[in-house]
């Protein structure tokens, strides 16, 4: 069965402190490997897709890894606006259907 | 704005009743979602339609509905609200074959009493 685990559940840094998210997947026929960025009481906003071990895709602070079992979010120096819920999805090839892990609460204190 | 927008924004009922939630997308994606998240924060996906067509029945009750009138829509009917039902509802939308993610509204918090 497809599965998306992500760690850990939650994350409190201080401000400038960087560290790393962890999204494991078993998706078969991985399409794409999805983050996305929530803030209470609003929709997921997407940041990036990963296709291939060994890509990586970087916005602002935030950089996404992926290889064949795992992807990483890396937040370098960070700032209080950086906290919120970062979600990673797996899509399978040819179902066109997202799965989700539960996230990751990151609350940045300045 | 281009948005994906859906109402309303809170919904408290009664057990038993019949609600439906609406959703319009301006971004011109042919692909359009129903997804649910749970108390523990976790999202699941319910139906799917590309191009009005259904492409995606998650195991839902059946007393959930989806209606696509076209492909800038999608609505949500639930009947026979039971507690269970509470939870946030997203509706999103995106191009299907394309790497650019979803689009989520800000969803419809539904709560059954």
């Amino acid at each position: 069965e497809d599965q998306v685990t992500q760690s850990p559940e939650a994350l409190r840094l201080q401000e400038g402190e960087s560290s790393s998210l962890n999204c494991s997947y078993t998706v078969s026929g991985l399409r794409g490997l999805f983050w996305y960025r929530q803030d209470p009481g609003k929709g997921p906003e997407f940041l990036f897709t990963l296709y291939s071990a060994g890509e990586e895709k970087e916005k602002e602070r935030l950089k996404a890894t992926l290889t064949k079992k795992e992807s990483f979010l890396h937040i370098t120096a960070p700032k209080p606006e950086d906290s919120a819920t970062y979600l990673c999805a797996g899509e399978s090839s040819g179902t066109y259907k997202y799965i989700f892990g539960t996230g990751t609460r990151l609350k940045v204190l300045a | 704005d281009t948005a994906v927008s859906q109402t309303p924004k809170y919904l408290v009922t009664q057990m038993g009743n019949d609600k439906s939630i609406k959703c319009e997308q301006n971004l011109g994606h042919d692909t359009m979602y129903w997804y649910k998240q749970d108390s523990k924060k976790f999202l699941k996906i319910m139906f799917s339609y590309n191009n009005k067509e259904l492409i995606i029945n998650e195991t839902v009750p059946n007393r959930f509905s989806p209606k696509s009138p076209d492909k800038a829509h999608l609505n949500l009917h639930i009947n026979s609200l039971e507690l269970g039902d509470s939870a946030v509802y997203f509706c999103a939308s995106s191009h299907l074959e394309d790497s650019k993610g979803y689009t989520f509204g800000s969803g419809t918090r539904l709560t059954v009493v």
